[in-house]
């Protein structure tokens, strides 16, 4: 089975500077689907950004942007010039590509944003 | 375009009855999927539904069952309620059954159990 991990419960960062949040994820798949989803306190889950294992080149949407590393079974976002807005729970999720849209996800990290 | 539709939004139960929630995916979407959240347990994968018929389920007890319509809307059934299914329940839906198509969540439903 596979599993996500995420090391850091919360996070805190400055307006405007950068913030880099880390998950990794064991699986003994080779192709699959890793996300980041965003959930802030309204609950409802908002896709952030999504990466698919067989491409080497990193995600970036925006401001958001990964650091991909099959290798080291990495999946890490960097969120840039962060705002006010961006603070919210943040979870990693993997899906196997043979598996329907089941998603397991990581405990999540809570990152903060001052002002 | 609506989004994903969960109702009620919230309900209290008492233990030992049952409870059915409604999910209305995306127009189109034929993949609806739920997830439990508790803060001790994080998200977990509950079952998925594509075209009426179950395609994954998690490891969750029989007293949790759910089920998809021709019209692609599912509901979700707890019999049996104990203190420890309070939670928020959240409906996902997908247009199709796998590969890197987007999952849309819905808002959620939020059962207490007393």
């Amino acid at each position: 089975a596979q599993t996500v991990t995420q090391s850091q419960p919360e996070m805190s960062v400055q307006e405007a500077e950068t913030v880099t949040l880390s998950c990794t994820y064991d699986t003994s798949e080779s192709d699959y689907y890793l996300f980041w989803y965003k959930q802030p306190p309204s609950r409802q889950m908002i896709l952030v950004i999504r990466q698919e294992a067989y491409k080497q080149q990193n995600a970036t949407e925006n401001r958001f942007s990964v650091n991909f590393q099959k290798a080291a079974k990495s999946f890490s976002l960097k969120i840039s010039d962060s705002q006010l807005g961006d603070a919210a729970m943040y979870f990693c999720a993997y899906r196997s590509a043979n598996a329907g849209n089941m998603l397991t996800f990581g405990g999540g990290t809570r990152l903060m944003v001052k002002p | 375009k609506a989004g994903v539709t969960q109702t009620p939004r919230y309900l209290i139960k008492t233990r030992g009855q049952q409870v059915t929630l409604s999910c209305s995916p995306i127009s189109g979407h034929r993949s609806v999927s739920w997830y439990q959240q508790t803060p001790g347990q994080g998200l977990q994968f509950l079952f998925e539904y594509f075209s009426e018929t179950q395609r994954n389920k998690g490891n969750f007890p029989g007293r949790f069952s759910g089920r998809q319509f021709s019209n692609s809307r599912s509901e979700m059934n707890v019999s049996t309620l104990e203190l420890g299914d309070s939670a928020l329940y959240l409906c996902a839906s997908s247009s199709i059954n796998t590969g890197g198509n987007t999952i849309y969540f819905g808002e959620g439903s939020w059962l207490t159990v007393v």
